[in-house]
């Protein structure tokens, strides 16, 4: 089975500008997680979405953070407008009954 | 609320020689625990699981881990490192909450194999 896909890998912008990631999860996965992993640290969920519902945003800086997941299957992540603290690797996963399946993130670095 | 320790930033071992990886856990309910690697600039691999069963779980690469649940420990052991299995760790506990499965993962742990 094709794997998590997520674009861009890397992405350099200027703090206050706006940018987007995208996920495309395992088909039929109907759970799908953004993580946030800062260099040194363990991956933090920013959320989670059941089908296209969200299930758990607890931890989205919802300030500036958003996130959709049309129709069920692919997500986007935004930011806007970005802080230098938001440098990190954003991690897509999903799953099917718990265990996680994760892209290869997008690592995003803040200037 | 539910939470993963991973009590060593780094193990050393060296090449051949047993490996472990300390994991400890707290939830409320029944534990589904896993185990994941971080190689350099890649996303997280799964290696193996704990849902129910027996409580030694057998996984990728020959690693393995024991589910303890009087200890609430998942350590991570394999019997002879490899230098390729240089990496980072991930310990992660689910729950079920709400009709949803809640994911929680440790810091990290960086596993250094010396040659």
């Amino acid at each position: 089975e094709a794997g998590v896909a997520q674009s861009p890998r890397y992405k350099i912008i200027e703090k206050r500008q706006s940018v987007a990631f995208w996920c495309n999860p395992i088909s039929g996965h109907a759970t799908l997680y953004w993580y946030q992993q800062i260099l040194g640290q363990g991956p933090k969920l920013l959320i989670q979405f059941q089908n296209n519902g969200v299930v758990d945003d607890s931890q989205l800086p919802k300030d500036r953070f958003s996130a959709e997941r049309l129709k069920g299957v692919d997500s986007t992540l935004k930011i806007q407008p970005a802080k230098l603290e938001d440098s990190a690797v954003y991690l897509c996963a999903s799953s099917l009954g718990g265990q996680g399946h994760f892209g290869a993130g997008t690592r995003l670095s803040v200037l | 609320a539910q939470s993963v320790a991973q009590p060593e930033d780094q193990v050393n071992v060296a090449e051949g020689n047993p490996l472990t990886v300390k994991c400890t856990y707290s939830v409320s309910g029944n534990p589904y625990l896993f185990w994941y690697v971080q190689y350099p600039n890649r996303g997280l691999q799964f290696l193996l699981k704990y849902i129910t069963g027996d409580n030694l779980v057998k996984g990728s690469y020959g690693f393995e881990a024991e589910f303890n649940k009087s200890q609430t420990s998942f350590h991570l052991k394999k019997p002879s490192a490899l230098v390729s299995d240089s990496a980072l760790y991930f310990c992660a506990v689910s729950s079920l909450r709400g009709g949803y499965q809640k994911v929680t993962f440790g810091i990290g742990t960086k596993l250094q194999v010396i040659p």
